[in-house]
């Protein structure tokens, strides 16, 4: 069935470097896709949104690419700070369907 | 501003026993409402959700219920645990804004069945 993946479960990077999260798509009617932040013990936050007739945009040092060629979406952290250290969930959502989730990417900051 | 409120945020419950989580939502009216069940390094897996009161759509068969008595509120039952049941929950909620439909969740509640 359609699915929303991630191409990697962890991620470790080094304290001021800029971090990419990848996401895969199956579903080419996929309209809008988000990008949510989970730490510990708590629930997802709402980082940066992006609807299909875009291809860019960009927040406070978020970044969300989308390329529907590839079916592919990825998160750019810039200068990434040992508060970015959650898992990070992108979702699909198409016409009036709920929102799916992929599995999450676990980012760690080293310092 | 709005803001949702979850609770308990940790409950550990015996098999068999009887469970009931409250969600509500407060500053906006008739939101839609979820349900998701995230298991541990899992993604999320969305249980129930509700477009106005009394009315709950199911997404997976299950051991638990979801009820909308009032506009902000969203409870998930059931009326007895299996130690499947164990698991961090969230609830959400959303306004439809076009196309475009941000999920604001909730703190979250990690059950655990023993």
């Amino acid at each position: 069935g359609e699915s929303v993946g991630l191409h990697l479960p962890t991620l470790s990077v080094q304290e001021g470097d800029n971090s990419i999260i990848n996401c895969a798509y199956s579903n080419s009617a996929s309209d809008y896709f988000i990008w949510y932040k989970q730490e510990s013990g708590k629930g997802p936050q709402f980082i940066i949104d992006i609807r299909s007739n875009m291809d860019k945009r960009q927040g406070q040092r978020v970044t969300v690419l989308l390329n529907k060629t590839v079916k592919h979406l990825s998160l750019q952290i810039a200068a990434t700070q040992p508060g970015d250290s959650a898992v990070y969930f992108c979702a699909e959502k198409y016409n009036n369907n709920d929102m799916r989730f992929g599995a999450g990417t676990r980012l760690t900051v080293k310092p | 501003s709005q803001t949702i409120h979850q609770w308990p945020a940790t409950l550990v419950q015996p098999v068999g026993s009887p469970l009931s989580l409250e969600c509500t939502v407060e500053g906006t009216s008739n939101p839609n409402l979820y349900w998701y069940r995230q298991a541990a390094g899992r993604g999320l897996q969305l249980l129930f959700y509700s477009v106005g009161i009394g009315q709950i759509s199911s997404e997976v068969p299950q051991n638990l219920s979801a009820s909308r008595p009032q506009d902000r509120q969203f409870i998930l039952s059931s009326k007895k645990l299996l130690l499947s049941d164990s698991g961090f929950y969230l609830c959400a909620w959303s306004v439809y804004t076009g196309s475009n439909e941000k999920l604001f969740f909730g703190s979250g509640t990690q059950l655990s069945v023993l």
